[in-house]
């Protein structure tokens, strides 16, 4: 079965500086997408990133920059120059590339930016 | 603009009581699901439809019964079989042949039981 990890329940990061956030996941699968989702205090969920698996060369979004190491299967999400507005629940997440289409995610983690 | 209307933004629920929440687009999506959201176990699917007048169960689909008449409505009924239904839930909904594109959320609805 696919599962989703995210080992960090809360990281902090200093306003300006460099976070790291990790994402394992567990298939047998060979084509796939991974997403990383952005949940701040309103709920409302935020599309940050995505990543097909069968590209080798890492997603880049502005600020938001993946670390996608498929025989690792590890998907970290890199957040440069924190802002205060980027505190929220940050969730990983997995699809098939065929069949239902269903997500799994992960349980998400906390970030906290300090002034 | 298009998006995904849920409602009741929050809902309060009695004992022994059966309540439905509204997931409504209008993005001509084909796809529709269902998650629940609590502290500390991130979403997980309640169910999910890819075409209209079929639905399949995600992973805690008991307790919960849905319908899809539409291609633009996709309510969840919490019936009085779920134990434990204190939850957040978020409708999302996604082309099927535009995986990539990810899904697109609600808002939610906070559903408390009293």
């Amino acid at each position: 079965a696919q599962t989703v990890t995210q080992s960090q329940p809360e990281m902090s990061v200093q306003e300006a500086e460099t976070v790291t956030l990790s994402c394992t996941y567990d298939t047998s699968e060979s084509d796939y997408y991974l997403f990383w989702y952005k949940q701040p205090p309103s709920r409302q969920m935020i599309l940050v990133i995505r990543q097909e698996a069968y590209k080798q060369q890492n997603a880049t979004e502005n600020r938001f920059s993946v670390n996608f190491q498929k025989a690792a299967k590890s998907f970290s999400l890199k957040i440069s120059d924190s802002q205060l507005g980027d505190a929220a629940m940050y969730f990983c997440a997995y699809s098939l590339g065929r069949g239902t289409y269903k997500y799994i995610f992960g349980t998400g983690t906390r970030l906290k930016v300090l002034a | 603009d298009g998006g995904i209307t849920q409602s009741p933004k929050y809902l309060f629920r009695k004992e022994g009581q059966n309540v439905t929440l509204s997931c409504e687009q209008n993005l001509n999506h084909d796809a529709m699901y269902w998650y629940r959201q609590d502290p500390g176990q991130g979403l997980r699917l309640i169910y999910y439809s890819q075409i209209v007048n079929d639905f399949q169960k995600g992973d805690i689909a008991e307790g919960y019964s849905v319908s899809r008449e539409k291609k633009e409505s996709f309510p969840l009924t919490v019936t009085s079989a779920q134990k434990n239904p204190t939850a957040f839930y978020l409708c999302a909904s996604n082309y099927q042949r535009a995986i990539s594109d990810g899904y697109t959320f609600g808002s939610g609805t906070r559903l408390t039981v009293v």
